[in-house]
Formats: structure tokens, sequence, C-alpha cells
């Protein structure tokens, strides 16, 4: 069965470095979707991309995230300047017609 | 504005007992989805199932059933005959549309964490 997948499993990093976290969305789908949760907090909503572009953003997603499709598989979210703040995990998703998603299994990303 | 409460934060539950975790959602939307995910420890999350806001029919699939009212903006679950593997948080949310046609986001509510005890 065609599953979302996600690397690294786990990133640490140092405040103010950049990271790059990857998914691999299911391949048919045309909608991806960035979410967070911090450790034991709600899952929050961070972005929406289609027709490879943003369709919606949350507050959240400031200008140091970004979000790209460089190739047709992967759809990457970029911090630039991490925060301890960002230490949390980040899971992608992907839904074919916009109405169920599935998740990826997360990246954990620890900010030291 | 749109919102999910799933009041129960934590149940404890001896192995082949039934229970039931509560939803309760808020919208403004006249047609929208609901939806259960279940996080075991592993962390991934796993859809369980979705339901559209003009089918109220009670669905089972296997021990799991669903109950929705729309009523009083309720969507439950219930497992029957739980299982020690049945241990993890579970997560209702509501999906929101962004813009025009089918692209929504999730609203998710805290979560209930359920250990199931042998």
């Amino acid at each position: 069965e065609p599953e979302v997948t996600q690397t690294p499993s786990h990133q640490v990093t140092q405040m103010g470095q950049e990271v790059i976290l990857r998914c691999v969305p299911i391949s048919n789908h045309l909608y991806f979707y960035w979410y967070r949760q911090i450790l034991g907090q709600k899952v929050e909503f961070l972005v929406s991309f289609y027709n490879n572009e943003i369709s919606e953003k949350s507050e959240i997603f400031d200008d140091q995230f970004s979000v790209e499709r460089p190739d047709g598989s992967n759809f990457t979210l970029k911090i630039r300047s991490t925060k301890l703040e960002d230490s949390a995990m980040y899971f992608c998703a992907s839904s074919e017609s916009g109405r169920t998603q599935y998740f990826g299994p997360g990246t954990r990303l620890t900010v030291l | 504005a749109q919102k999910v409460t799933q009041a129960q934060t934590e149940i404890s539950v001896v192995e082949k007992e039934d229970v039931t975790l509560d939803c309760v959602y808020e919208t403004r939307d006249t047609t929208y989805y609901l939806f259960w995910y279940k996080q075991p420890p592993s962390g991934e999350l796993v859809f369980l199932i979705r339901r559209n806001s003009f089918d109220e029919q009670n669905e089972i699939s296997g021990r799991y059933s669903w109950n929705f009212q729309k009523s009083t903006s309720s969507f439950n679950f219930t497992i029957t005959a739980s299982q020690v593997v049945d241990s993890a948080v579970y997560f209702c949310a509501l999906s929101e549309v962004l813009n025009a046609g089918n692209n929504r986001k999730l609203i998710w509510g805290l979560g209930t964490s359920l250990a199931v005890n042998p």
C-alpha cells in the first residue's frame, strides 16, 4: 500500500542553523501539507501546497519557513534559522482529492 | 470559529472492556468532514475514518465503530473488546475549507490517550 515517507526520522540542530525536512508524498496525490506537533500538544497546521504553489499558510509559517517541490516527487520544508521553539514533530501529509490526508511517520526536530 | 473538543485527556481500561472516546465539534461550514486518527507510541498518525457531514449513518469496522450525530455536533468512537495494541493517542479532527475547491486543512482536538492494560 502506498505511503508517505519522511526523512530524517530525527534531526538535531543548533539554534540558528538551517534545516530541511524531506517528504515523499503518495505518487498520485495532488495536495500536500505540513503540520507540526509540539510535544504533548495538539497537531497544528503549517502550510498547504497545491499546483506548485502555497495555497494557504498559518500564522506559524512566517518568513523563516519555506516549502518546495523541487522535482515532482519530493516535498520539502525548510526552516532558515531555527529557534528553540521550533522543536517539534513535523508531519508531512498528502491527499489525492483534498479530502482525506495521509500522514508520514514524522520527523522529530530537536533544536539545542 | 472551527473547534474540536476531546474532553477526555486520558482513559485507562482493562483488556476486553469496551471504551468510547468522545468528540464534539464546532463549525460554520454546511459541508464538512470529520476524522479520527490514531497515534501509537511510535509517533505516526494513522488515518482511521472520514465522515461526511451529510451522511449520519453509523459505521462499524471490526471492533471499531463511530457514532455521528449532527444534532449534538458529536462524532464518538467506540472500541469494542479493547486490546493492548489499541493503546495510543486518538485524535478527532475537522476539516476546514481553505479556499475554492477541495483544499482543506485539519483542525485537531487535543487527543485522548488510551491505555489498555492486560
